[in-house]
Order: C-alpha cells, then structure tokens, then sequence
C-alpha cells in the first residue's frame, strides 16, 4: 500500500540554523500538506501547495518557512533560522484532491537547542 | 482560522461501552471534515472525510454523521474495544478557501478492559 515518508525521523539543530525536511507524498496525490505539533498542543495546519505553489499558509508560516517540490517526488519544508519555539513534530500529508482524504508520514521531529 | 472545538477533552469508557464525542465548527464557509484517528507514536489516520449535510459514513464499529447547517459532526464508536484508545481529531477545511484546515484539539479516549 502506497505510504507517505519523511526523512529524518529525528533532526537536532543550533538556533539559528537552516533545516530542510523532506517527505515523499504517494506518488499520484496532487495535494500536498505540511502540519506541526509542538509538545503537548495540538495539530497546527502550516501550508498547503498545489500546482507547483502554495495554496493557503496558515499565520505561523511566516518569512522563515518555504516550500518547494524540487524535482516531482519529494516535498520539501525549509526553515530558515530556527528558532527554540520550531521544536516540533512535523507532519508531510497528501491526498488526490482538494477535500479527499490526507495520508500523513510518520512525522519528523525538529530539536532546535 | 476556523475555530474547531472537539468535546470531551477526553474521555474513559469500559470495554463494550458504545460512546460518541463532537466536533464543532462555524457553518459558514464550509468545505469539508476530517475525522482522524491517532495513537501515540503513530502519523494520524484518516477515518472518514464528509462534505455534504446529513453524510454518514461508516467503517467497522466507528461511524460518523455531519451537519453543515449547525456546524457539528458527531464520531460514534460501537462496542469500544481497548485497541480503540487513541485521540480522535477532527479537520475542518473551510473559512476563505477548502485550503484552509483546522484541527480541534482532539478527544483522548482510553477504553479499559
């Protein structure tokens, strides 16, 4: 069965650093999503991208954020100079269309010191 | 931002218990919901996506109704097993765009045996 992934599971970085988080949607969803938990609150929708550009980003997604499909299969989040407050579990998620179901990946979780 | 409000925060029920929990959203704008099931260490997974007034969608003992015009979707778990423990999230998609996602803060549900 098709499967969201992400790569690293698990990513330590110094404040201030650039990290690029990478997830591979399945393979013929055209919509693609990524979300972040921060211990202990809940789900925090970030941004949405289609057609090669962002649908809708949600006030958290500011300047620091962007995202790209670089080359047709992987999906990237990039964060530019994190912060202590990025420490979180971040989710990739794709689906067919629009209001179809989201498959989410198993998350990576950022570490910011 | 929608503001989606899920209730009870949580809940404990006996093994064989029949229970149901909220999910609230504005009713203006709506696009579609999520139900999402999600168990610790795990990415959610995808339960029932709803779009039209009076859906009900149904898998196994867990079924799911949707009313647009209030603004309200309800998650009903017959006969709850232990394996059933988990948090239940929904996602609204609505507001400016179907974009847009929100999730409510969730419903933790542990069943004892």
């Amino acid at each position: 069965e098709p499967e969201v992934t992400q790569t690293p599971s698990h990513q330590v970085t110094q404040m201030g650093q650039e990290v690029i988080l990478r997830c591979v949607p399945i393979s013929n969803h055209l919509y693609f999503y990524w979300y972040r938990q921060i211990l202990g609150q809940k789900v925090e929708f970030l941004v949405s991208f289609y057609n090669n550009e962002i649908s809708e980003k949600s006030e958290i997604f500011d300047d620091q954020f962007s995202v790209e499909r670089p080359d047709g299969s992987n999906f990237t989040l990039k964060i530019r100079s994190t912060k202590l407050e990025d420490s979180a579990m971040y989710f990739c998620a794709s689906s067919s269309f629009a209001t179809d179901t989201q498959y989410f990946g198993p998350g990576t979780r950022l570490t910011v010191l | 931002i929608l503001n989606v409000e899920q209730s009870p925060q949580s809940l404990h029920v006996q093994e064989g218990d029949s229970t149901n929990f909220t999910c609230s959203f504005p009713s203006s704008n709506f696009y579609a919901l999520h139900w999402y099931r999600w168990e610790t260490a795990k990415s959610p997974e995808a339960l029932f996506v709803m779009t039209l007034n009076g859906d009900e969608k149904k898998k196994g003992r867990i079924s799911a109704t949707l009313n647009t015009k209030e603004g309200y979707s309800y998650l009903y778990i017959k006969g709850s097993q232990p394996e059933d423990s988990a948090t239940y999230l929904c996602e609204a998609a609505g507001g400016t765009s179907y974009g847009k996602l929100t999730f409510g803060q969730g419903t933790i549900l542990t069943v004892h045996p």
